[in-house]
């Protein structure tokens, strides 16, 4: 089984809909990421989380929020989405005491599209 | 302006050949993270360093902390290689600045 799950894989939305993207792990990690990849253009982080209890915004937060409802789940919202959220959405874990390197284990990616 | 510049962007072999990725960046890290990303989407860590190199496999990476620049070499390439290879730099504690990307094709 996979240790980080996302859900959905796929979704088609349109303009204006709030999506919810969401992030599971088994891996017993503090650390959780949301980062987004657009074509040509390297992975972008947009939220992160290193306990329950900590939100922080990333390079590109706008249009977006999180809520880490748990330490093994942290979900990503577009409140209102635009064609320009078009996009493949990684979550990633990460646990610092493991190493000093906070090597990073990714989902398998959603790819959103909105039309 | 990115951090981490990768050459090549892409990159055809022929099967048995040794290949080698480039990592390039700007500013001082704490940690290189080289990444495979399979033609479904799924990334994967291949390897973490801040000094030296460290090899798996036929997959070997090697920083050189002075020149800001590192290498992923794949020995004796195989098409199960063909994947987008990423560099990703750490630059404060937390945060990762990620490449572009060198995607490979290794041809049979």
């Amino acid at each position: 089984d996979a240790d980080v799950t996302q859900t959905p894989r796929n979704r088609i939305t349109k303009t204006g809909k709030r999506i919810m993207l969401e992030c599971s792990q088994t891996k017993g990690h503090d650390r959780m990421y949301w980062y987004r990849q657009d074509p040509g253009l390297g992975l972008r982080l947009i939220y992160y989380s290193f306990d329950v209890k900590d939100i922080n915004k990333g390079e590109i937060s706008d249009g977006y929020s999180v809520s880490r409802q748990a330490q093994a789940k942290f979900s990503l919202s577009l409140e209102s989405a635009i064609p320009n959220q078009t996009a493949l959405y990684f979550c990633a874990t990460s646990d610092p005491s493991a190493n000093s390197y906070n090597e990073q284990f990714f989902g398998p990616g959603t790819r959103l599209t909105v039309l | 302006k990115n951090e981490v510049e990768q050459s090549p962007q892409n990159l055809t072999a022929q099967e048995g050949e040794f290949i080698t990725i480039n990592c390039s960046y700007s500013v001082g890290i704490s940690a290189l993270h080289w990444l495979q990303q399979h033609p479904g989407g799924g990334i994967v860590s291949l390897f973490m360093l801040s000094s030296g190199k460290k090899k798996h496999g036929r997959l070997i990476a090697t920083i050189n902390i002075q020149e800001k620049h590192s290498s992923l070499h794949i020995t004796a390439s195989h098409p199960r290689d063909s994947a987008v290879y990423i560099c990703a730099v750490r630059i404060t504690g937390n945060q990762f600045y990620f490449g572009t990307g060198t995607s490979l094709t290794v041809i049979p």
